[in-house]
């Protein structure tokens, strides 16, 4: 049981290029979210997913695009990548609320992304 | 709208001394509040939740909170630090929307803890 595994773990980008941050889980979850920390702001939401094929903007979309074919997989995709968007992204999952389980909500190790 | 505020952005104590990290939210109702604790360089850690029942949880690593209504607050309490618990504190609420479990996070108090 892998629960839930980001890749890559670092990468350096430069302006302008894209690139796409994979999130994987094996846990049977219908939620998954990515967040963005950055030093003194704590996490922030940028889109989530509650299903298969079903998508939504989360505090701070800006810049990133996201969709989610399978219930497995929630790729989170730069199209330009930007100086603003260097950070740690954390991927997270869980079972939708109200499915019992506690709502526990596991979170990746997070991917160390530097825009040059 | 929700939001969390964690005052203290560092504390330091000593080994052995006991500890509580300040938590104050704004929601406008019974909220699902969670600490999460981040090792440098590392993901995050669930330390304890709180959906109702009881507002004195217990937690991994000796560490419990306690829900206060009328103040709004979550407080992570320890009664006796280890070294090991440097470390990055979050707390956060999880508001009820259908199906999706987004938090909305503190800015973290980070504790240096002084042999």
């Amino acid at each position: 049981n892998a629960g839930v595994t980001q890749t890559p773990k670092f990468q350096v980008l430069k302006t302008g290029q894209s690139m796409t941050l994979q999130c994987a889980q094996d846990m049977n979850h219908e939620y998954m979210s990515w967040y963005r920390q950055d030093p003194g702001m704590g996490l922030r939401l940028i889109h989530y997913s509650v299903g298969a094929g079903i998508t939504d903007q989360g505090e701070v979309p800006n810049g990133y695009n996201v969709s989610r074919s399978t219930t497995e997989d929630f790729p989170l995709r730069l199209l330009s990548a930007a100086p603003s968007q260097t950070s740690v992204y954390f991927c997270a999952s869980s079972y939708s609320r109200g499915q019992g389980s506690g709502n526990t909500i596991y979170f990746g190790e997070g991917s160390w992304l530097t825009v040059v | 709208a929700q939001s969390v505020t964690q005052p203290d952005i560092h504390i330091t104590v000593s080994e052995g001394a006991s500890l509580e990290l300040r938590c104050n939210y704004s929601y406008g109702a019974t909220p699902y509040l969670f600490w999460y604790v981040q090792s440098p360089g590392q993901g995050l850690q669930l330390l304890l939740k709180y959906f109702s029942g009881d507002t004195l949880v217990q937690g991994i690593k000796g560490f419990e909170a306690e829900f206060k209504r009328s103040q709004s607050s979550f407080n992570l309490r320890k009664p006796s630090v280890h070294w090991s618990d440097a470390a990055e504190y979050f707390c956060a609420v999880g508001i009820d929307q259908t199906g999706a479990n987004n938090l909305f996070f503190g800015t973290g108090t980070r504790l240096t803890v002084i042999p």
